[in-house]
């Protein structure tokens, strides 16, 4: 069965204290992968898409990895407004349909 | 453009009473999404849509849910009749491509059956 776990579930950083989010996949086969971020009463905004493994996306403070069986979310560096619920999709290879299968995300908050 | 559009973005109901959510995709896109999120299941991909037609309602938790899309700009989520269970936000979400893609995703419908 294909299937998405992130961890932690939450995390709560200094500001300037770099850590990693994980995305752990199962999947017959990769489309793609991935990151959203998501504020508190709004819907999930894209952050990056990662096709193959070796891949690597910057955007800012944030970098997304890419292995066979994983992803990370590096945050360098983060700031108080870095605050928010980071969710990993990936979108498996089904004959027939092209679904999003979310995990239940990691819950951030960076304190000043 | 004005990105996902759905109404209402707040829904207080009854359980038993019917509760339509709506939703206007982004010009052009070709994919509609419908998911629900809760904090204990996290988002649940419920149904999508390519070109107006159902491809995939494998999500869709029972026969009291439906949805249609009677034409590119339009779809609705039906609950009938709802349950304090469904409570839960609902997302539209829409995108463009055949391939892999990014999804952009409207603000969200809070619902609460009581």
């Amino acid at each position: 069965e294909d299937q998405v776990t992130q961890s932690p579930e939450a995390l709560r950083l200094q500001e300037g204290e770099s850590s990693s989010l994980n995305c752990s996949y199962t999947v017959s086969g990769l489309r793609g992968l991935f990151w959203y971020r998501q504020d508190p009463g709004k819907g999930p905004e894209f952050l990056f898409t990662l096709y193959s493994a070796g891949e690597e996306k910057e955007k800012e403070r944030l970098k997304a990895t890419l292995t066979k069986k994983e992803s990370f979310l590096h945050i360098t560096a983060p700031k108080p407004e870095d605050s928010a619920t980071y969710l990993c999709a990936v979108q498996p290879y089904t004959s027939g349909t092209y679904k999003y299968i979310f995990g239940t995300g990691t819950r951030l908050k960076v304190l000043a | 453009d004005a990105g996902v559009i759905q109404s209402p973005r707040h829904e207080v109901t009854e359980m038993g009473q019917e509760v339509t959510l709506r939703c206007k995709p982004i010009s052009g896109h070709d994919y509609l999404f419908w998911y629900r999120q809760t904090m204990m299941r996290g988002l649940e991909l419920l149904i999508y849509f390519n070109n107006n037609v159902p491809i995939d309602d494998s999500g869709m938790p029972e026969d009291r849910f439906s949805a249609k899309m009677p034409n590119a700009s339009f779809s609705t989520l039906k609950i009938q009749p709802s349950e304090p269970r469904d409570s839960a936000v609902y997302f539209c979400a829409s995108s463009y491509s055949l391939q892999a893609e990014t999804q952009y995703f409207g603000p969200g419908t809070r619902l609460l059956v009581l």
